[in-house]
């Protein structure tokens, strides 16, 4: 089975810099997503990691800890617009591939 | 054009009732999803399915049945309905067999149970 954490909610200021973690305990891996859904809206894909390190995207940018079972999403330069809930998924190995999320991490970013 | 499309995008009904919802994607991917997501806005997969197999998350209650009559579409009908059935539920795409495909997620469905 799979076990994702993630915090509840988060709150930053617009223009500064916010890091959300994901911890994961897996049985099989094969690689990590973060997706970004805005409120009544569909999620929307960010990043993909399967590998260890940092890849950098924009203003956002998803590292990963495969020995550690964490990876974290980095926003820079928050605009107002970013203020949505962030979902860490895994996918596993072995067969299906499909993606298990985490709860989501709301967001909210204030003037 | 819409890469994954669902009907209806509300559905308000009673305990008891039989409904569906459809959905449709345009991308020429080859598996497709439904995923549910409650009020506490926990997403949780139901079914994937491509034209070889499908896959049934084993917590989900047989009233609900996935039907494909293409690989562009996959439809969830839901018999009896419950009042905890009641959430919104996305129908996502994604290329098949490999875990590095993203999702595409369609709008969504949100169903309310009286």
């Amino acid at each position: 089975g799979q076990n994702i954490d993630q915090p509840t909610e988060m709150t930053a200021t617009e223009g500064a810099i916010v890091q959300i973690n994901c911890t994961y305990q897996t049985s099989g891996f094969n690689g990590l997503f973060w997706y970004q859904q805005h409120a009544g809206e569909a999620p929307t894909f960010l990043s993909y990691n399967v590998l260890d390190g940092l890849e950098e995207k924009g203003r956002f940018s998803s590292f990963l800890s495969r020995s550690k079972g964490y990876s974290y999403l980095l926003l820079k330069e928050l605009q107002m617009k970013d203020s949505a809930s962030y979902l860490c998924a895994v996918s596993p190995s072995g067969g299906s591939y499909i993606p298990t999320f985490g709860r989501g991490t709301s967001l909210i970013v204030h003037p | 054009d819409t890469a994954v499309s669902q009907t209806p995008k509300y559905l308000v009904t009673q305990m008891g009732n039989d409904k569906s919802i459809k959905c449709e994607q345009n991308l020429g991917h080859d598996t497709m999803y439904w995923y549910k997501q409650d009020s506490k806005k926990f997403l949780k997969i139901m079914f994937s399915y491509n034209n070889k197999e499908l896959i049934i998350n084993e917590t989900v209650p047989n009233r609900f049945s996935p039907k494909s009559p293409d690989k562009a579409h996959l439809n969830l009908h839901i018999n009896s309905l419950e009042l905890g059935d009641s959430a919104v539920y996305f129908c996502a795409s994604s290329q098949a067999g490999t875990n590095t495909g993203e999702l595409f997620f369609g709008e969504g469905s949100r169903l309310t149970v009286l």
